[in-house]
């Protein structure tokens, strides 16, 4: 079936650097790429996303980048900070246009 | 704010009961996605509907079941209520990018 694997589970950084969370897809018909932050309690927020015929997209201190042929997708986010701690879903659409969503990353900037 | 309402914003009942959730999207949205999050899990797709039919299935149970009504907003009722249907309950709206509510906590006790 359709599937989102995302990779780390959990991620450490110190405030001021990079952070990279990677995911990859299963369905090569898949399009549309978003990536949303959820705070804890809080409804998942839509941080940036990307269509499939675009390999980079930046956003201030948010990239995503989109490797079609080998079916994955990273988040990088630069100069982190401490308010950047949340847990991060990347998703893709699937065949029917609902998003599979990967497990999420739970990112701690440790100031 | 996503433009998105839920309605309520928690609910405690009992094994064995029933409820209804509430979702309005955004103005001119026609799309309509359920979502549950149980503790420490990702999101996970249940049901689509768009314009008041049923789109997509995702892996919703038989006692769950959702409509969408002719101003666009929809209910997804949860019946014979287990310990295991505690969660969280997103609903979200669409164009192309969705768009989540606030959220419904159901704790069942």
């Amino acid at each position: 079936g359709e599937n989102v694997e995302q990779h780390p589970s959990t991620l450490s950084v110190q405030e001021g650097d990079s952070a990279v969370i990677k995911c990859t897809y299963s369905d090569s018909a898949s399009n549309y790429f978003p990536w949303y932050k959820q705070e804890l309690g809080k409804r998942p927020q839509l941080i940036i996303d990307i269509r499939s015929n675009v390999g980079e997209k930046k956003d201030q201190r948010i990239a995503v980048t989109l490797n079609k042929t080998a079916k994955h997708f990273s988040l990088h986010i630069t100069e982190t900070q401490p308010e950047d701690s949340a847990v991060y879903f990347c998703a893709a659409r699937g065949s029917q246009g609902n998003l599979i969503f990967g497990k999420g990353t739970k990112l701690s900037v440790k100031p | 704010d996503s433009g998105v309402t839920q309605t309520p914003k928690h609910l405690i009942t009992a094994t064995g009961q029933r409820v209804t959730l509430r979702c309005s999207p955004r103005s001119g949205d026609l799309s309509v996605y359920w979502y549950q999050q149980s503790l420490d899990q990702g999101l996970q797709f249940l049901i689509q509907y768009y314009n008041g039919e049923e789109r997509a299935k995702g892996n919703i149970l038989e006692r769950f079941s959702a409509q969408q009504f002719p101003d666009l907003h929809s209910e997804l009722n949860l019946s014979s209520l287990e310990l295991g249907d505690s969660a969280l309950y997103f609903c979200a709206s669409s164009g192309i990018t969705q768009y989540f509510g606030p959220g419904t906590r159901l704790t069942v006790l």
